[in-house]
């Protein structure tokens, strides 16, 4: 399975955008790459997917680079609740659609 | 729609004891998952359902996890019996099955049984 790289932290200060960065320099062409969050103490819930081009839904944007090696979801006004851990999952549109988890970036956000 | 319904919540048991957790999915979610995630790690997979058939459980450790879904419905997993290593949040999650063609595919998760073993 191709893997995605993340930094292990990031800053945000309050109502400031923020962008977390994702590279996967193995993606293949039938990969989707999908955001999921985990806030403390909870379950993992799905943020926002694409393929090859940027996306917006209510909580973020995928911003998706040109060769697909590398994505940017965007928090456009970090609150105090977007304070969690970010996992970037790339998901083959075959097979049995597994999530396969990394570390993750822990987003931290300043008052 | 309820989301993904998980029970209990905490549980604390001693090395070599058993323990049994409940997953009850989305209505109408055919596909399954349960996780493991250990402290300051992303949560790992452990199994997955479709319907109340396995598709992969080659991360299960079968000398003493074991799982079912019952009709297709809820699910338990089972540990027995326990290790000091398998103090963890035990994640259950369901999604409906993927159509391909860029429709999303969601897993919606629960809020997951957090185990201790002392």
């Amino acid at each position: 399975d191709a893997k995605t790289t993340q930094p292990n932290s990031m800053e945000s200060n309050e109502e400031e955008p923020v962008h977390l960065p994702c590279n996967h320099s193995t993606i293949s062409g039938t990969d989707y790459i999908h955001w999921y969050r985990q806030l403390p103490s909870q379950g993992p819930e799905y943020v926002i997917h694409g393929l090859t081009s940027n996306v917006n839904n209510r909580m973020a944007s995928l911003a998706i680079a040109e060769d697909r090696k590398s994505s940017t979801l965007i928090l456009h006004r970090a609150t105090l609740r977007d304070a969690a851990v970010y996992y970037c999952i790339l998901l083959r549109e075959a097979g049995s659609y597994q999530l396969t988890f990394g570390k993750g970036t822990k987003l931290s956000v300043i008052p | 729609e309820a989301g993904v319904a998980q029970s209990p919540r905490y549980k604390i048991i001693e090395k070599r004891q058993s323990v049994a957790f409940w997953c009850n999915p989305i209505s109408g979610h055919a596909t399954l998952y349960w996780y493991q995630q250990i402290l300051g790690q992303g949560p790992k997979l452990l199994i997955q359902f479709q319907n109340n058939g396995v598709v992969d459980d080659s991360q299960l450790p079968k000398d003493r996890f074991s799982a079912e879904r019952l009709k297709g419905v809820d699910s338990t997993l089972k540990i027995q019996p326990a290790k000091l290593e398998d103090s963890a949040v035990y994640l259950c999650a369901s999604s409906r099955p993927f159509a391909g063609g860029g429709e999303s595919f969601e897993q919606y998760f629960g809020p997951g049984t957090r185990l201790t073993v002392t």
